[in-house]
């Protein structure tokens, strides 16, 4: 069974704070991806990042960072010096390698105030 | 390159009503799938397509429910007779690839907002 946690339903912080996102998943299967997505007030789900579970290595792009740890089963999410734009839904999902499902979990409702 | 197109953007129909939901995935993707979003169970998935072809629809809530491909580039999800629960945002998504051990992302449409009265 494969299963995805976001224990945080909602966060709020001021602008230029930085944030962390939760997200635990899951399985047993040894081959899997996890990927996030954002999913702003306009409604529509934007890719943003994928990780391979062979693939360990921490993930930084501009403000955002991802924390990739098999020990904990945890895959968690930073931005650094938030902005009022990164005020969204946030949303982890986890696929197996032999499966073609994708769960995703309950999703983190990120408000960042100015 | 234009990225998955969903239409409409909003519908609001009485209950009992069909209603029909398009999407046009991102040229070149071979896998399309159908996800339905509400408050209470988050994201589904109702289907999927590979190369047209239905591959699970196991998602798929009930007999009013139906889905097609008709070719590479269009497919529709029907839903006849409409009822209020069915109200929730539906997305379309695309990939192309998602065999075993792929791991490309799906790439989601707009969604469209149905609200069944």
């Amino acid at each position: 069974a494969q299963k995805v946690t976001q224990a945080q339903t909602e966060i709020s912080v001021v602008e230029k704070e930085d944030v962390t996102l939760d997200c635990v998943y899951e399985t047993r299967d040894t081959t899997y991806y996890l990927f996030w997505y954002k999913q702003p007030p306009s409604g529509e789900l934007v890719f943003l990042i994928r990780r391979n579970s062979f693939d360990e290595q921490n993930e930084i792009s501009g403000r955002y960072s991802w924390n990739f740890q098999k020990s904990t089963s945890s895959f968690n999410f930073t931005i650094t010096a938030s902005q009022v734009v990164d005020s969204a839904v946030y949303f982890c999902a986890l696929r197996l390698g032999n499966n073609n499902d994708m769960r995703f979990g309950a999703g983190t409702r990120l408000t960042v105030k100015p | 390159d234009a990225g998955v197109i969903q239409s409409p953007r909003h519908e609001v129909t009485e209950m009992g009503q069909e209603v029909t939901l398009r999407c046009k995935p991102i040229s070149g993707h071979d896998y399309l799938f159908w996800y339905r979003q509400t408050m209470m169970r988050g994201l589904e998935l109702l289907i999927y397509f590979n190369n047209n072809v239905p591959i699970d629809d196991s998602g798929m809530p009930e007999d009013r429910f139906s889905a097609k491909m008709p070719n590479a580039s269009f497919s529709t999800l029907k839903i006849q007779p409409s009822e209020p629960r069915d109200s929730a945002v539906y997305f379309c998504a695309s990939t192309a690839r998602w065999g075993a051990n792929s791991n490309q992302p799906q790439h989601f449409g707009d969604g469209t907002r149905l609200s069944i009265l």
